[in-house]
């Protein structure tokens, strides 16, 4: 599995944009870049993941350069609820999801009032 | 729709005993994996199960074992606990398909080895 590298924590104010970096230089052409985030001692949600476009949903965007050595999550309007850890991962998409997910330590977000 | 569920939410146990874990998959999945977080630590992959087969395995010794029934639900045995297997356990689902197969987690269920 590739492997990913995130700052260890970060802070961002309560109504501005957080973004959130992530490296995976690794990468392979077949490795999707997913984004969980765990708040304390609940289980990872899921947000957001993508091949070698930038996407977007109801809760992030994704960012990903067109080398697909490293991406970015952004939050465009964080609130306190978003205070987290978010970690960034990388998986090859096959059938039967036979493939085993590596976690790192991730990024603690920190959202400031 | 109910997602991903875990019992029981918190355990404490002894050193030598054995434990039993359990996870009911998101509705329309039948992939199940499991994975080990200590604290301050990401999740460490234990191992998966699709078609009532353990198809991958993470570093971890015999001591852990897994089941996963007809209905896609599993469980996750722990035997000779350790200290060191006090940790929360997580459980994911997901679904077989040709495309990207995003796991979706359960709470989790909170070990404490004494």
């Amino acid at each position: 599995d590739a492997k990913t590298t995130q700052p260890p924590s970060m802070d961002c104010a309560e109504g501005r944009a957080a973004n959130l970096p992530c490296n995976h230089s690794t990468i392979s052409g077949n490795e999707y870049v997913y984004w969980y985030r765990q708040i304390h001692s609940q289980g990872p949600q899921y947000i957001i993941h993508g091949l070698k476009n930038n996407e977007t949903n109801e809760m992030a965007s994704l960012i990903i350069t067109e080398d697909r050595k490293s991406s970015t999550l952004i939050l465009p309007h964080a609130t306190l609820r978003d205070t987290a850890v978010y970690y960034c991962i990388v998986r090859v998409a096959i059938a039967g999801g036979y493939q085993k997910v590596t976690f790192g330590t991730g990024t603690k977000l920190q959202v400031i009032p | 729709d109910a997602g991903v569920t875990q019992s029981p939410t918190h355990l404490i146990k002894t050193r030598g005993q054995q434990v039993t874990l359990r996870c009911s998959p998101k509705s329309g999945h039948d992939t199940v994996s499991w994975y080990q977080q200590a604290l301050g630590q990401g999740p460490q992959f234990i191992f998966q199960y699709y078609e009532e087969e353990e198809r991958q395995r993470g570093n971890f010794p015999d001591r852990f074992s897994g089941h996963q029934f007809p209905n896609y639900s599993s469980e996750l045995n722990v035997n000779a606990l350790l200290l060191g297997d006090s940790a929360l356990y997580l459980c994911a689902s997901s679904y077989l398909a040709g495309g990207p197969s995003t796991q979706y987690f359960g709470p989790g269920t909170r070990l404490t080895v004494l």
